[in-house]
């Protein structure tokens, strides 16, 4: 079935350093993509989405592109600020978008 | 911007009561979700609906129960809460483009 992993964490870097996220999905067909970030206290909130191969998506500096060669979708950003540190989750919806799949989450704290 | 609410956002109650977390969302969608999530992070669906008068069981058997009577409206009850139904409950919904958008989350804690 489908599926998704995601790096474990927590991951902890200082103020701008460059942050990647891997993210790898296992599907049939082509699914859809997400990131999601959820900080202290709240739910979760979109960052992210790709709907189809080499998509990239992007918000507030983060990027994923949708790589169906590797069946990837790694967050990155260049240079990660304090505000950023929360948990990130990798999803992914299926074809019939009938049903959605998420990662395990990865915590990340930036020190300053 | 999604608009979905959740109440209560925190809930503290005894074992042996019966309590219904709310959630609501105005945006027309057709699919809601409950997700309960560990310490841990993970989260574990619980419940679905695709439509009024549609509710399932999720991946992680609950014994919570679901109603959908209209289409905004989507409570989660527990008829006798125990320590174990200690956790956050997540609310989502999605329309035809298949995002996903999250309520703030209700932190439940019976004592």
């Amino acid at each position: 079935g489908d599926s998704v992993t995601q790096m474990e964490g927590p991951v902890t870097l200082s103020e701008e350093a460059f942050l990647t996220i891997n993210c790898t999905y296992t599907a049939t067909g082509y699914p859809s993509l997400f990131w999601y970030v959820q900080y202290p206290g709240e739910g979760l909130q979109l960052l992210l989405k790709a709907t189809k191969a080499d998509d990239k998506g992007s918000n507030k500096g983060f990027e994923a592109t949708y790589r169906k060669e590797t069946t990837s979708f790694h967050l990155e950003k260049g240079s990660v600020q304090v505000s950023d540190s929360a948990v990130y989750f990798c999803a992914l919806s299926s074809n019939t978008g009938n049903q959605f799949y998420f990662g395990t989450g990865t915590s990340l704290t930036v020190i300053p | 911007e999604a608009d979905i609410y959740q109440t209560p956002r925190y809930l503290v109650i005894g074992t042996g009561k019966k309590i219904t977390l709310e959630c609501s969302q105005t945006m027309g969608h057709d699919k809601m979700y409950w997700y309960q999530q560990d310490p841990g992070m993970e989260l574990h669906l619980i419940h679905y609906s695709y439509g009024v008068n549609s509710t399932e069981k999720g991946d992680l058997s609950s014994e919570s129960t679901v109603s959908r009577i209209r289409t905004e409206h989507f409570p989660l009850t527990l008829e006798s809460a125990r320590p174990s139904h200690t956790s956050q409950y997540l609310c989502a919904s999605a329309g035809e483009e298949e995002t996903q958008y999250f309520g703030p989350g209700t932190r439940l804690l019976v004592l």
